[in-house]
């Protein structure tokens, strides 16, 4: 599957847990996306990475949230101590560049007991 | 700011009819426009694209789009549909982080 590759598809973790969320991109992509789903929401930026670095970080919550695309392995989305507002579906995407069409993972389902 | 407007949460159509979703956005400059639908459970998936030329858009699943400066909208539209065209769809505008709406999810009456 040379699609965008997320996993865990789901995810349970109960309130003060580390969630970690991976994304492999698609092959010959070095721009990843992060967007949050919540219920009868539409999708919400959170962080733009290329290999290594973070080139636009303006949707992510300033505090418990976290993400690296290192230069080896996929990226990752860190969110520490969990809380219930946290509990979401959050997509990966991929693109060649910036600005190109952006592919999407199907998600990881995130609840927080 | 770049904004995405979706005005209908819901439509529900009978199967084989026309289907027009609409949207509105603001950008300053020529947009990066797209459609995306997402099924339950599952990813979203490009419907199709505009970047610049013809101001309609032909896409996947027999969707197309028409792209109307004057009127800030970029529209989507299918002549004929199809219960599997039953799913949530999503207009978005770009430049490097993708803007979306907040979907319409289509329902068709079979």
């Amino acid at each position: 599957n040379a699609g965008v590759m997320q996993n865990p598809r789901h995810l349970v973790r109960r309130r003060g847990q580390e969630a970690r969320l991976r994304c492999s991109p698609m092959k010959g992509h070095s721009h990843v996306y992060w967007y949050r789903q919540l219920p009868e929401e539409g999708l919400k930026f959170m962080v733009y990475l290329q290999k290594e670095n973070i080139i636009d970080e303006s949707g992510m919550p300033k505090e418990r949230f976290s993400a690296e695309f290192p230069k080896e392995g996929p990226s990752i989305l860190r969110i520490q101590q969990v809380v219930r507002g946290d509990s979401a579906a959050y997509f990966c995407a991929s693109s060649p560049g910036g600005g190109q069409p952006q592919h999407f993972g199907d998600g990881t389902r995130l609840s927080i007991l | 700011a770049q904004s995405v407007t979706q005005p209908d949460i819901h439509i529900t159509v009978s199967e084989g009819a026309s289907l027009e979703l609409r949207c509105n956005y603001s950008y300053g400059a020529t947009p990066y426009l797209f459609w995306y639908v997402q099924s339950p459970g599952q990813g979203l998936q490009l419907l199709l694209k505009y970047f610049s030329g013809d101001t309609l858009v032909q896409g996947i699943k027999g969707f197309e789009a028409e792209f109307k400066r004057s009127q800030s909208s970029f529209n989507l539209r299918k002549p004929s549909v199809h219960w599997s065209d039953a799913a949530e769809y999503f207009c978005a505008v770009a430049d490097d982080k993708i803007i979306f709406g907040k979907g319409t999810r289509l329902h068709i009456l079979p």
